[in-house]
């Protein structure tokens, strides 16, 4: 009965290739996040969307599209893929403003 | 900049004792500020949770102290054990805003 998960857990590629990566959460909350944190923990906000509806957009370049089929879902598709891209990214979700609740993780290797 | 500032150090320390992990933030408008634990391999869990009307929050074996005035905060770990052995973000979310800013995060190592 995992929260949140996404898939694939490790996803290795090329430079110039285009990926997805999928978050499902079965908590039943209303927003859902995507982060990028870096080889030195940082972690960063990338996405949220609220409702299916796109609230937080951070300066990310328009290489990375979400895309939010339904509350439960929120994906996140990379065209062009740059070595810089290289970094774990995780999906979160929360009902209001409370606890975020993350993911496993996506760790994303371009070569 | 980043509002939540911790530069990654290491604080090491012999199972049983307590731990105090702290961190900073600049942004005097964050009303809600949360402790992650992120062990290796894992996303961030969330820990313990304080709102800005609130200066001490007590959970199992862990307290936040929150002070608003020298915007500081810190979690207590109390009889630190290997398990606890991690990288420990605070995170403020900016009133009216569904976002967490993280601090750069400290990690816990715990000697047996």
């Amino acid at each position: 009965d995992t929260a949140v998960s996404q898939t694939p857990k490790y996803l290795v590629t090329q430079m110039g290739n285009d990926k997805s990566i999928k978050c499902e959460q079965n908590l039943g909350h209303d927003t859902m996040y995507w982060y990028k944190q870096d080889s030195k923990k940082f972690l960063k906000i990338m996405f949220s969307y609220n409702n299916k509806e796109l609230i937080i957009n951070e300066t990310v370049p328009n290489r990375f599209s979400p895309k939010s089929p339904d509350k439960a879902h929120l994906n996140l598709h990379i065209n062009s893929l740059e070595l810089g891209d290289s970094a774990v990214y995780f999906c979160a979700s929360t009902q209001g403003r409370s606890e975020q609740y993350f993911g496993p993780g996506t760790r994303l290797t371009v070569t | 900049g980043e509002s939540v500032g911790l530069h990654l150090p290491t604080l090491s320390v012999q199972e049983g004792d307590n731990s105090i992990i702290n961190c900073a933030y600049s942004n005097s408008a964050s009303d809600y500020f949360i402790w992650y634990k992120q062990e290796s391999g894992k996303g961030p869990q969330f820990i313990i949770d304080i709102r800005s009307n609130m200066d001490k929050r007590q959970g199992q074996r862990v307290t936040v102290l929150l002070n608003k005035t020298v915007k500081h905060l810190s979690l207590q770990i109390a009889a630190t054990q290997p398990g606890d052995s991690a990288v420990y973000f605070c995170a403020e979310n900016l009133s009216g805003r569904r976002a967490l800013t993280f601090g750069s995060g400290t990690r816990l190592q715990v000697q047996p």
